[in-house]
C-alpha cells in the first residue's frame, strides 16, 4: 500500500537549518508530483511547496521562498526540504503529500505522511 | 485566491444532516477538495473535484458547488465524523490554498 513517512523534525533555534525527509513506498514515486504542507500548532493548513515528476517545476510560497529548497531523488523514492534561516514562525507539523491531477493544472492530495514536527526556538 | 469557510465550527449530534460552506474570493470552476482531519492525524481527502467521492470513502459524504461557493454534507453523522474539515483549491499558477477548517464536534 501506499506509505510515506517523513524524517528530521526537531528542535533548532532561529536562524538555524534542518532537512526534512519523506521516504515513499507502494508506488511509482518518478510519476507523481508532490508537495510539503505544514500545520502550526493548533493551526490550519499551509502549503508550503511542490515539485514535478523530474524536478523541472518546483513552486514555493511566498511564505518560505528563498529559505527552503524542495527535492527529490527519484532513484531512492524520497522526497526532501531543505530550510534555512529557520524562524519561530515555521514551527509547524511538516507533512509530505502525493499529488493526483485533474482538470486543466490543478490536484488533489490523495496520500500524506504521518508528519514530523519542526520546532524553531531559542 | 482567498477561501472562506462557514460555520467555523459546529455542534451536532450522531445522525444529523451537516452541511460546511466554503467560498472563494474569485471563480474556480469544480477544482475544490474537501478534507477531513482528525486530531494528531494526517489529513485525509474525502472529496474531489467538489463533488467526485475519493475511493474508500463512505457514501454519507458528498460535495456540490461550482465557481465561488461549495458544500460538503454528511448526511448522517457518525462518531468517527467527529474532525476539522478543510476545503482546499489548486491551479497551475500556481496557486495552492487551504480553507481556515470547520470543527465538528458532539452536541
Amino acid at each position: 500500500q501506499v506509505q510515506l513517512v517523513e524524517s528530521g523534525g526537531g528542535l533548532v533555534k532561529p536562524g538555524g537549518s534542518l532537512r526534512l525527509s519523506c521516504a515513499t513506498s507502494g508506488f511509482i514515486f518518478s510519476n507523481y508530483y508532490m508537495s510539503w504542507i505544514r500545520q502550526a500548532p493548533g493551526k490550519g493548513l499551509e502549503w508550503v511547496s511542490y515539485i514535478s515528476t523530474s524536478a523541472n517545476i518546483i513552486y514555493h510560497a511566498d511564505s518560505v521562498k528563498g529559505r527552503f529548497t524542495i527535492s527529490r531523488d527519484n532513484a531512492r523514492n524520497s522526497l526532501y526540504l531543505q530550510m534555512n534561516s529557520l524562524r519561530v514562525e515555521d514551527t509547524a507539523v511538516y507533512y509530505c503529500a502525493r499529488h493526483l491531477q485533474y482538470g486543466s493544472g490543478s490536484f488533489r492530495f490523495d496520500s500524506w505522511g504521518q508528519g514530523t514536527l519542526v520546532i524553531v526556538s531559542s | 485566491i482567498q477561501m472562506t469557510q462557514s460555520p467555523s465550527s459546529l455542534s451536532a449530534s450522531v445522525g444529523d444532516r451537516v452541511t460546511i460552506t466554503c467560498r472563494t474570493s474569485q471563480t474556480i470552476s469544480n477544482y475544490l477538495n474537501w478534507y477531513q482531519q482528525k486530531p494528531g492525524k494526517a489529513p485525509k481527502l474525502l472529496i474531489y473535484a467538489a463533488s467526485s467521492l475519493q475511493s474508500g470513502v463512505p457514501s454519507r459524504f458528498s460535495g456540490d458547488g461550482s465557481g465561488t461557493v461549495f458544500t460538503l454534507t454528511v448526511s448522517s453523522l457518525q462518531p468517527e465524523d467527529f474532525a476539522t474539515y478543510y476545503c482546499q483549491h489548486s491551479d497551475s499558477t500556481p496557486s495552492v490554498t487551504f480553507g481556515p477548517g470547520t470543527k465538528v464536534d458532539i452536541k
